[in-house]
């Protein structure tokens, strides 16, 4: 079993919509969550962290925690051409403190 | 700020040759950095744990004494591609962590070519 598992998609949403970005992960002890979204061809770039339960707001993005049910997601408003990436959940904490699992990420369409 | 570089950028080299990439954290100083490689369409696989002055800790199934691992510094790690085969052709990204943060920051890559 994975221990953090996104939904490969792709995921096409149109501009201006709302896109949702799905992640869950087994290891209950993990603490800390990352969202980053990769280019083709480029390192990842950290978008935003969230280390407790609820919600974490960052302009057009938002993080959603669920410790209870081991989940993560990220929310992108107003989704733009720009947006269309890889976007890659990690968890961090638990039996791997310090480093981060990463899910085999998302692909994000948005088209005009 | 938290910049982390890597050289090269890119490399192609012949089978049998040793590669070394470097990883640098730029304006901190890392005690901590990490080696990943990412296969086309895949997420990233961590290679290794790089601690300062210490022997880094590989994960399983990587080969310790095909992929060298040196933190010689702060600022400072580097990984070695030794004998290199086509199978090892892949994009190699460093990150670094900042003390007391338990967040990483990563290089811009290494795109190596094995012919």
């Amino acid at each position: 079993q994975k221990e953090v598992e996104q939904n490969s998609g792709p995921l096409s949403v149109p501009e201006g919509a709302i896109a949702s970005l799905n992640c869950t992960y087994s290891d209950r002890g993990s603490q800390s969550f990352f969202w980053y979204r990769q280019y083709s061809g480029k390192s990842p770039e950290l978008i935003m962290f969230i280390y407790s339960n609820g919600d974490k707001e960052d302009g057009r993005f938002t993080a959603q925690l669920n410790k209870a049910s081991q989940y993560v997601s990220l929310l992108i408003r107003d989704s733009q051409p720009s947006d269309s990436a890889t976007y890659l959940c990690a968890g961090s904490g638990g039996t791997s403190y310090g480093k981060l699992t990463f899910g085999q990420g998302t692909i994000l369409t948005v088209h005009p | 700020g938290a910049v982390v570089s890597q050289h090269p950028s890119w490399v192609i080299c012949k089978s049998g040759t040793s590669v070394k990439i470097e990883c640098r954290s730029l304006d901190f100083q890392a005690t901590t950095m990490f080696w990943y490689r990412q296969f086309p369409k895949q997420s990233l696989m961590l290679m290794a744990t790089s601690n300062e002055g210490s022997k880094a800790t590989y994960e399983q199934g990587v080969e310790k004494d095909k992929f060298l691992i040196n933190h010689a510094s702060l600022t400072l790690s580097t990984l070695t591609v030794t004998s290199a085969h086509p199978e090892d052709s892949s994009f190699y990204i460093c990150s670094g962590v900042l003390a007391g943060r338990n967040e990483q920051f990563f290089g811009p890559g290494t795109r190596l070519t094995v012919l």
